[in-house]
Order: structure tokens, then sequence, then C-alpha cells
């Protein structure tokens, strides 16, 4: 979906490396979440804001953090990045207006930690 | 964990052919959507269906819902080539803000 961008797309790393992964959206929405995806386990949910002065640990948040820069960005990091921290990660937007609560998934970053 | 299960955790059916996926969840919800991922990009949102709901049709897509079951599927009715794509169930509970994602169904369509 081209309104949720993602960079980078790929990206091969070594263990220790600080990384940052960034999300922009041009959908106004308020909500922004970050998931990881490996194979078999589906999407899980790393962490969540519901603006920019809001931030909630997901799932698994141990070993990340973010920032919420603005209504339209939302940056994952990576203090120290490990090789069980290779995956593929989504950035998701939604409207808090929506009782529906769909969400809105970016195309992906590609994360490899050698 | 709260993440739901689905299965099967991969179906192969011929063109023409009905595709039925199924999907477990633990907790109460206030809705169940489904999600398609074609291979490496990411998930798009394909239909809701609230609690209160049993059955619900989107085009060929019908998704029904036993809330005593905790339990949903999707229906692909005639499926195309293209339909091949993993499939994701999503639930939003009654309490706390956070979606649980299914293991997802990995469906291929051959024509």
């Amino acid at each position: 979906d081209a309104d949720v961008t993602q960079t980078p797309r790929n990206r091969i790393t070594k263990t220790g490396k600080r990384i940052m992964l960034e999300c922009s959206q041009t959908k106004g929405h308020d909500r922004m979440y970050w998931y990881r995806q490996d194979p078999g386990l589906g999407l899980r949910l790393i962490y969540y804001s519901f603006d920019v002065k809001d931030i909630n640990k997901g799932e698994i948040s141990d070993g990340y953090s973010v920032s919420r820069q603005a209504q339209a960005k939302f940056s994952l990091s990576l203090e120290s990045a490990i090789p069980n921290q290779t995956a593929l990660y989504f950035c998701a937007t939604s409207d808090w207006t929506s009782s529906y609560n769909e969400q809105f998934f970016g195309p992906g970053t590609r994360l490899t930690v050698l | 964990s709260q993440q739901g299960e689905e299965d099967p955790q991969a179906l192969s059916i011929q063109e023409g052919e009905n595709a039925t996926m199924n999907c477990s969840y633990k907790t109460s919800i206030n809705n169940l959507q489904w999600y398609r991922q074609n291979s490496g990009r990411g998930l798009v949102h394909l239909i809701l269906i609230r609690s209160n709901e049993r059955e619900k049709h989107s085009g060929r897509l019908r998704v029904t819902l036993d809330t005593s079951k905790k339990s949903s599927s999707l229906l692909i009715t005639a499926s195309r080539a293209a339909d091949t794509a993993s499939y994701f169930c999503a639930t939003a509970p009654n309490t706390g803000n956070q979606f649980y994602f299914g293991t997802g169904t990995s469906l291929t369509v051959i024509p």
C-alpha cells in the first residue's frame, strides 16, 4: 500500500549493530504499529502508538525501541541487533475513528542479522 | 501467547474449486478480521466480522464466526490462480488494544 511506506526495504547487518527502520504514512491515521513476521509464527506485535505522545509495548518488545516523531512517522530501533531478530518487519496504521480498526500495512522490511 | 491458529497450514486446490480455511482463537473478541498476503508483500484487509454476527459475505468471500467455539472460517468460492497467497485471521479482543494474528494458511490455486 503506497500510503504506508517503509525504509529500507532490505537490510543486512552484523550482530551488535544499531539499526533503525522507518515508517511513514500519508493516510492521516493516529494509530501506528510495528510487527515482525517469522515463518510459521504469523505476525507478532512489537510496539504500538495511538498518538505522538503514546507508546505501548506489544507482545515481543524486548530488544526493540520505538520513536513516534510525528503523527505520520514511527521508527523502530534495534539497539544491538542479534541473529534471532532476522525477520520481516511490517509497519501498519489504523484510524481511531473507525470502529472497525482495519489495519493498513506497509510493504515490509526484510532484515538479516549476521 | 494469545496468537490464534489457522488450519490447514497449507492448501492446494484446482482453479474453480472452493477453498476453506479455519481460524481458532483464545479470548473473547470485539471483531475478527481476515487479511491476505501475497508473497513478500504487506497484508491487505479482506473482511471483518463483528462478534454479534455469524456470517458475512463479500464478493467470493464468505466468513463465518462461532464465538461459542472461538472459531471462524473463510471460504473462497470459485478460486482463481490470482487467489494464491497466504491468509491470516486477526482478532481484536474485548479488552486491550492489540490485534492478534493467526499463523496463516498458505493457499495455492493451480491453473
